[in-house]
């Protein structure tokens, strides 16, 4: 199957500062990608659309300047959490669709989890 | 009410039970219904697909949709302590659109 790729797995940084997660698609271009948090026990939540070449689509409540995306490659994006703080702490998981198969499947990167002191 | 809605459990079966886990939903529009295995501190991976109601049989594992009743299952047999994992059901409208997750359940397989 496809494979999407997130790097790093997990991160530890201070609060104010930020952080970089990127996501790869390895065997196939994505035009779009999602980018989901997860807190423990619960599920996952779609943050924002990541769209090639274009401006990324926020969910309502997730705060565009704080959250930083970028598409700039068919086969990567890059979430940027700015000025981390402790409750910015979860487990980001990205996903992207193979757009060979029609069967809109999503697949999951490993996940990043951020800790933010 | 949520738009999927799933019993978080946790849910603990003895080695070799049929586990049943399922979710409903509110949005008529959904069409496209997944189940996810999800093993701590991974990320979330595809175990059934269907498309519209019916059921799909893979292995161990039984998906049903009843979108009458909008009401999903996966059913597992002879369940096994590697099943021990979040089942998490996924919904969306059309093959383009975001999924929609439901809380996902805990399922502990004991030996």
């Amino acid at each position: 199957g496809a494979v999407v790729s997130q790097h790093p797995s997990w991160v530890i940084c201070k609060s104010g500062t930020s952080v970089k997660i990127e996501c790869r698609s390895l065997d196939f271009q994505a035009t779009t990608m999602f980018w989901y948090r997860q807190f423990p026990k619960q599920s996952l939540m779609l943050m924002a659309t990541s769209n090639e070449g274009s401006k990324a689509t926020y969910e309502q409540g997730v705060e565009k300047d704080k959250f930083l995306i970028n598409h700039a490659s068919l086969t990567l994006s890059t979430l940027t959490v700015t000025s981390a703080h402790p409750e910015d702490s979860s487990f980001y998981i990205c996903s992207a669709r193979d757009p060979s198969q029609d069967t809109g499947e999503l697949f999951f990167g490993e996940g990043s989890r951020l800790t933010v002191l | 009410q949520k738009e999927v809605e799933q019993d978080p459990g946790p849910l603990s079966v003895p080695e070799g039970a049929i586990v049943s886990l399922n979710c409903t939903y509110s949005n008529s529009a959904f069409q496209y219904f997944m189940w996810y295995r999800q093993y701590s501190r991974k990320g979330p991976e595809l175990l059934m697909y269907t498309y519209s109601s019916g059921n799909k049989e893979d292995g161990r594992f039984t998906a049903q949709v009843d979108k009458s009743s909008k009401y999903i299952s996966l059913f597992i047999r002879d369940s096994q302590p590697s099943d021990s994992a979040t089942y998490l059901c996924a919904m969306m409208n059309s093959g383009n659109t975001p999924l929609v997750f439901g809380k996902g359940t805990r399922l502990s397989v004991i030996a």
